[in-house]
């Protein structure tokens, strides 16, 4: 059964950093890209990051580009999105999810979430 | 970017009747004669979870009674017959180029 698990959400100041993981079971990670999308709260989905199976192509949206990193350790099964200079408007619930091959860019499977809250 | 413009915003629906949910793309989603339009079910509360890619394919395990149709960049989800089951937020999503894009969602409710 695929398993994607977040974790590393929490409570952040404004300006400050945060890392995600996104522990991934049931597939073999390193052959699978890897997304992260994110919903802030009562509103729509928002496409973040994105990263080939080898970390060859990696794409951001405008929004978070040149603040936020995606990066994955195959050998941890383990997808990761570095945070920095966060803003309100990153207050979101974070989901990782997968894409079926490298050309597919839909979202086959998702994990619970993990909870952002930039305050101060 | 690709716009994708979503509608109704919201639709109530008698249950067993039909429902229909439209998504108008900016600009062509097409590739080598494959329209990379795709839609979500999020049920209150709940993860997103895939239901048509690649414009009609169904996901595993989503029923016959979820379609998908395209005609002049207006693509389109259809439901029918409508089960209480079905409540939830639809998405489409383009997957043709980045940014990946996603409609502002429809929010379906029984009647």
């Amino acid at each position: 059964e695929v398993q994607l698990v977040e974790s590393g959400g929490g409570l952040v100041q404004p300006g400050r950093s945060l890392k995600l993981s996104c522990l991934a079971s049931g597939f073999t990670f390193s052959n699978y890209g890897m997304n992260w999308i994110r919903q802030a709260p009562g509103k729509g989905l928002e496409w973040v990051a994105s990263i080939s199976s080898s970390s060859s192509y990696i794409y951001y949206a405008d929004t978070v580009k040149g603040r936020f990193t995606i990066s994955r350790d195959n050998a941890k099964n383990t997808l990761y999105l570095q945070m920095t200079s966060l803003r309100s408007e990153d207050t979101a619930l974070y989901y990782c999810a997968r894409h079926p091959s490298r050309r597919d860019y839909y979202f086959d499977y998702w994990g619970q979430g993990v909870m952002v809250t930039v305050s101060s | 970017n690709i716009v994708l413009t979503q509608s109704p915003a919201s639709l109530a629906v008698i249950l067993g009747q039909k429902a229909t949910i439209s998504c108008t793309a900016s600009e062509s989603v097409n590739k080598f004669g494959i329209n990379l339009m795709h839609w979500y079910q999020q049920k209150p509360g709940q993860l997103p979870k895939i239901l048509i890619y690649n414009e009609f394919s169904r996901a595993p395990g989503i029923p016959a009674r979820f379609s998908g149709d395209e005609a002049e960049l207006n693509f389109t989800l259809t439901i029918e017959p409508v089960e209480a089951d079905d409540v939830a937020t639809y998405y489409c999503q383009q997957g043709l180029t980045f940014p990946l894009t996603f409609g502002a969602g429809t929010k379906l409710e029984l009647k």
